[in-house]
């Protein structure tokens, strides 16, 4: 079956590092998304990984290892308003979404 | 960049009426937009992958005839949620396939729906 596997919630304190792990297991694989949503508000795109390896982009970075089946978003100096929730997707061979449930991160001051 | 507007953002009605929801890319044509229920606390949930100018398919457990969907031309999509009942009350977003950006898909600000 298909499966995606993250944290339900992380706590982090402001201006500190956090990393957010993904597993997944899906048929097929054509990459994988990270999406931020803040509570009541529709996703909005983080990145898109479909080879191995670290994306830079700002303050947030993916990894991606397609032999383990695992990503992480990783957030540095971060900020209250990164408090959100964080959504790992894996596009299957039929180039669908699957959704992980997202993680919860809370930003303490 | 890619935009997707949905409209209205929320409606509230009364159960056993119909409301339909639009969602529109702006700025570019898209194929394929598919259509996500939001319940508290969860994730998404893909009700229907809709394709322009053919019947959209739904993901198993999503009555058809209860959430008709139309995707008439390559920047319009819409969902009528018929017979609503409270139960049906939930987040609705869109997403859509930009022709260009082929894996990305890129999301409409959601529609909250209250069914009284």
């Amino acid at each position: 079956g298909q499966n995606i596997d993250q944290p339900t919630e992380m706590t982090a304190t402001e201006g500190a590092i956090v990393q957010i792990n993904c597993t997944y297991q899906t048929s097929g694989f054509n990459g994988l998304f990270w999406y931020q949503q803040h509570a009541g508000e529709a996703p909005t795109f983080l990145s898109y990984n479909v080879l191995d390896g670290l994306e830079e982009k700002g303050r947030f970075s993916s990894f991606l290892s397609r032999s383990k089946g695992y990503s992480y978003l990783l957030l540095k100096e971060l900020q209250m308003k990164d408090s959100a929730s964080y959504l790992c997707a894996s596009l299957d061979s039929n180039y669908q979404l699957i959704w992980g449930a997202g993680t919860k991160l809370i930003i303490k001051p | 960049g890619a935009v997707v507007s949905q409209h209205p953002s929320w409606v509230i009605c009364k159960s056993g009426t119909s409301v339909k929801i639009e969602c529109r890319s702006l700025d570019f044509q898209a194929t394929t937009m598919f259509w996500y229920r939001q319940f508290p606390k969860q994730s998404l949930m893909l009700m229907a992958t809709s394709n322009e100018g053919s019947k959209a398919t739904y993901e198993q457990g999503v009555e058809k005839d209860k959430f008709l969907i139309n995707h008439a031309s390559l920047t319009l999509s819409t969902l009528t949620v018929t017979s609503a009942h409270p139960e049906d009350s939930s987040f609705y977003i869109c997403s859509a396939k930009d022709l260009a950006e082929y894996n990305e898909q890129f999301f409409g600000p959601g529609t909250r729906l209250t069914v009284l």
